[in-house]
């Protein structure tokens, strides 16, 4: 059973840029889409941003002109990177692995998810 | 884009039956999933494609889908069962298409 765990510096100014990295342990990385996810203090879950084993991404429209999400080597390590951060990007961060079956897309593997502050 | 609503929190007793809502337009032609999230864990996928199990999870947990309403219902609740639960689902023509409910908040009194 594969298992997700974040990591990276949690703690941001105004306009830097956010990179956190997601270790994948066990299970295989092909035909699953890698993704990004966070929860705003107060608000719901958002998908940021998925990447399948094939190289192609998909990102939410409204952070699409500043999110990278790209793939180690070994396809162990997913990484995220947003830019130019404002308070509105603080919150809980996670990694988790999506699967398309039949008509659905969901998540059946998640990490425990990293807390990001934004502050001056 | 789509947008699914869910009752922000709920209480139930001991071995009573919770049922937890997830309202959207039309959603009974929609494939649903269910999130729990206990406090300081991972988020774990109950349900998926409206009334599916993964492995591991127990048959008092269960879904199901109609008209503009899904279900997640949890029979004989215990304490463990305390948890934030949030739907999920896949709105495939969207430029936006991974939408989550707003989460519940099942409290065991």
């Amino acid at each position: 059973q594969a298992h997700l765990q974040e990591w990276g510096e949690g703690v941001l100014k105004p306009s830097e840029t956010l990179s956190l990295t997601c270790e994948i342990y066990g299970g295989s990385f092909s035909g699953y889409y890698w993704t990004w996810l966070r929860q705003p203090p107060g608000k719901s879950l958002e998908w940021i941003v998925d990447i399948n084993d094939s190289g192609i991404s998909k990102s939410n429209p409204s952070l699409r002109s500043r999110v990278t999400i790209s793939v180690g080597p070994s396809q162990n390590q997913l990484f995220l990177t947003l830019r130019d951060v404002t308070a509105t990007d603080a919150g809980l961060y996670y990694c988790a692995r999506g699967r398309i079956y039949h008509d659905a897309w969901y998540f059946d593997v998640w990490g425990r998810g990293i807390v990001v502050s934004v502050s001056s | 884009s789509y947008v699914l609503t869910q009752p922000p929190s709920i209480s139930v007793a001991p071995g009573q039956t919770a049922r937890i809502t997830c309202g959207g337009d039309n959603i009974g032609s929609k494939s649903v999933h269910w999130y729990q999230r206990r406090p300081g864990q991972a988020p774990v996928l109950v349900v998926y494609d409206d009334n599916q199990r993964p492995s591991g999870i127990p048959e008092r947990i269960f879904g199901y889908n109609s008209g503009t309403t899904a279900t997640l219902a949890i029979s004989r609740v215990e304490a463990g069962d305390e948890a934030d639960y949030y739907c999920q689902v896949w709105d495939k023509s969207s430029d936006h298409p991974v939408v989550f409910g707003g989460g519940a908040k099942l409290t065991v009194l």
